[in-house]
């Protein structure tokens, strides 16, 4: 099955700063890549997504980026605000197996004001 | 609104005791998910099901029992709740069809056997 690994495990960053999160898959048949934001005792909600057939994804101060090659993807989050401190996971998935998602291990992301 | 709930949201229940996790969404989703989170870590996919009748086993080896009679109902069952069992249960759905895979959370349940 799909394994998901993900980097780092905490970030602690400058506001105003960007921080950036890696995954890397293990399923080259995976063609879907989600990234659910967890704030502290709240649900995961969906921030972006790309399929393998973009490279790259941006939407306001967060982007991701995917390498169908090395099998990675990563989260970009620039200008960096105290509101973004919170748990990120990255996902993949593959429509063939029904959409059913492999979690990264999370990253926990402080920003310092 | 449409949504997804999860109850109870929290539960502190004595060793052995059968309990019945309720999760319920009113988006008409087909697929329904249950994934077992410790606070802040990794999700655990225990249970999945693609629509009525219609129910698999996750990525994670669970004690746990699910069913699906109808499409907005997926309870997860909890034969002799134990100890190790404590953890947060998170429900999902998600819609089928061209381009829809965001998967929508409930609010979760928090469970303490002791």
């Amino acid at each position: 099955g799909e394994n998901v690994e993900q980097h780092p495990s905490t970030l602690s960053v400058q506001e105003g700063d960007s921080a950036v999160i890696k995954c890397t898959y293990s399923d080259s048949a995976s063609n879907y890549f989600p990234w659910y934001k967890q704030e502290l005792g709240k649900r995961p909600q969906l921030i972006i997504d790309i399929r393998s057939n973009v490279g790259e994804k941006k939407d306001q101060r967060i982007a991701v980026t995917l390498n169908k090659t090395a099998k990675h993807f990563s989260l970009h989050i620039t200008e960096t605000q105290p509101e973004d401190s919170a748990v990120y996971f990255c996902a993949a998935s593959q429509r063939a197996a029904g959409n059913k998602l492999t979690f990264g291990g999370g990253t926990r992301v402080l920003v310092k004001p | 609104e449409a949504d997804i709930y999860q109850t109870p949201r929290y539960l502190v229940i004595g060793t052995g005791k059968k309990i019945t996790l309720e999760c319920s969404q009113t988006m008409g989703h087909d697929k329904m998910y249950w994934y077992q989170q410790d606070p802040g870590m990794e999700l655990h996919l225990i249970h999945y099901s693609y629509g009525v009748n219609s129910t698999e086993k996750g990525d994670l080896s669970s004690e746990s029992t699910v069913s699906r009679i109808r499409t907005e109902h997926f309870p997860l069952t909890l034969e002799s709740a134990r100890p190790s069992h404590t953890s947060q249960y998170l429900c999902a759905s998600s819609e089928e069809g061209r381009g829809k895979s965001e998967q929508y959370f409930g609010p979760g349940t928090r469970l303490t056997v002791t």
